[in-house]
């Protein structure tokens, strides 16, 4: 079993509409939760990070995080063509500040 | 926030040669990692660069073929050695950020094509 999961994609979305993006995770004792997009050709930027259960919101983007399940998503309100890229799933275990990432999923909004 | 470079941004090589990337952080940061992005995969944590010290290596990266230098706290460098095709990746540094406990950030990027 993989350690992060994330479905690859592509999620295809209109603009202006809720773009909804899952990741599970196979530690319980996982800690710390963080959300990464990555547009074609450039590096990881960090968007989210969520420690706790429950919603973190920070712009159009919300975090939610439920650990009892091994969950946590993204959700991108009002999307826009420039939200067109890969979203990582990225978990830390333990103490050592290890990211384990899942594959991503590539999300696509279209006009 | 801290700015991250990556030299060079890219390169093409030789197999059989190495090639040595260097990160540069413009303020001291504790944590530095170096991580591998195969085409079309994820990213994978190759190391942890330790300040003074040997780097972490994690389980199927050792030190032969990627030996890594952490002279001090805001530079660090990746060697990748005896390179071949299999060698073809993105090669990242992160930082572990000041403010946020285990927020990572990334720099730019090194692309290396090896034929």
């Amino acid at each position: 079993q993989k350690e992060v999961e994330q479905n690859s994609g592509p999620l295809s979305v209109p603009e202006g509409a809720i773009a909804s993006l899952n990741c599970t995770y196979s530690d319980r004792v996982s800690q710390s939760f963080f959300w990464y997009r990555q547009y074609s050709g450039k590096s990881p930027e960090l968007i989210m990070s969520i420690y706790s259960n429950g919603d973190k919101e920070d712009g159009r983007f919300t975090a939610q995080l439920n650990k009892a399940s091994q969950y946590v998503s993204l959700l991108i309100r009002d999307s826009q063509p420039s939200d067109s890229a890969t979203y990582l799933c990225a978990v830390i275990t333990g103490t050592a500040s290890k990211l384990t990432f899942g594959t991503g999923t590539r999300l696509q909004v279209t006009l | 926030s801290a700015v991250i470079s990556q030299k060079p941004s890219r390169d093409i090589c030789q197999r059989g040669t190495s090639l040595t990337i260097q990160c540069q952080v413009d303020s001291q940061v504790t944590m530095m990692f170096w991580y591998r992005q195969q085409p079309g995969q994820s990213l994978t944590l190759i190391a942890t660069a330790n300040q003074g010290s040997e780097a972490t290596y994690e389980s199927g990266f050792v030190i032969d073929k990627f030996p890594i230098s952490r002279p001090n706290l805001t530079f660090s460098t990746l060697t990748v050695s005896n390179m071949s095709p299999e060698d073809s990746s993105i090669y990242l540094c992160s930082l572990q950020g000041l403010s946020v406990l285990d927020e990572q950030f990334f720099g730019p990027g090194t692309r290396l094509t090896v034929l």
